[in-house]
């Protein structure tokens, strides 16, 4: 079975401000892909980040930033710098995909609010 | 990226009456679509995954006489909220993949509001 933990329910930090979200996951696969969504107030999902299992190097994309550990099974994701912007809630998601059936498995989400 | 296209993106329905909402891959294939549902202020819950011609697969606690979906095209599933009630007021999203392509794509959602 997969899994996505995202113990941060709630975060809020003041802008300029630095903040990590944290996701694990759960699977006995040894090939599998993890996703960040960003989900804004008006509901659609914006893909952040996709990372396969094999890959384990740490990504940065301007203020942005995923730490991928195998070892402990987590993908955190960093904001650098947050702006009110960011403010939403971040998905966390794992898939097998080993045939196009396999789903993707959201974790319950980390709400950020950031405040000017 | 790919483009989803879900219509509508809102829709309200009096308690009792059908809806349909439509799910469009509109610059490729998608050879297998997703339907979730997502609760205020929790998580996107997968409801269904169906192919291109074949029946949909159903998650457990699903009602697939409630929910119907038909994807009769590589690029258009519907979901059809049959009787629709109170309870079933949610936001709604589909996700569409294509058989090469790692990542699923999805829609803007439909906010069903039924009164």
């Amino acid at each position: 079975a997969q899994k996505v933990t995202q113990a941060q329910t709630e975060i809020s930090v003041v802008e300029k401000e630095d903040v990590t979200l944290d996701c694990v996951y759960e699977t006995r696969d040894t090939t599998y892909y993890l996703f960040w969504y960003k989900q804004p107030p008006s509901g659609e999902l914006v893909f952040l980040i996709r990372r396969n299992s094999f890959d384990e190097q740490n990504e940065i994309s301007g203020r942005y930033s995923w730490n991928f550990q195998k070892s402990t099974s987590s993908f955190n994701f960093t904001i650098t710098a947050s702006q009110v912007v960011d403010s939403a809630v971040y998905f966390c998601a794992l898939s097998v995909l080993k045939t196009s059936y396999d789903k993707v498995i959201f974790g319950p989400g980390t709400s950020l609010s950031v405040i000017p | 990226g790919a483009v989803v296209s879900q219509h509508p993106s809102r829709v309200i329905c009096k308690s009792g009456t059908s809806v349909k909402i439509e799910c469009r891959s509109l610059d490729f294939q998608a050879t297998t679509m997703f339907w979730y549902r997502q609760f205020p202020k929790q998580s996107l819950m997968l409801m269904a995954t169906s192919n291109e011609g074949s029946k949909a697969t159903y998650e457990q606690g699903v009602e697939k006489d409630k929910f119907l979906i038909n994807h009769a095209s590589l690029t258009l599933s519907t979901l059809t909220v049959t009787s629709a009630h109170p309870e079933d007021s949610s936001f709604y999203i589909c996700s569409a993949r294509t058989g090469g392509v790692t990542e699923a794509f999805f829609g803007q959602g439909t906010r069903l509001t039924v009164v």
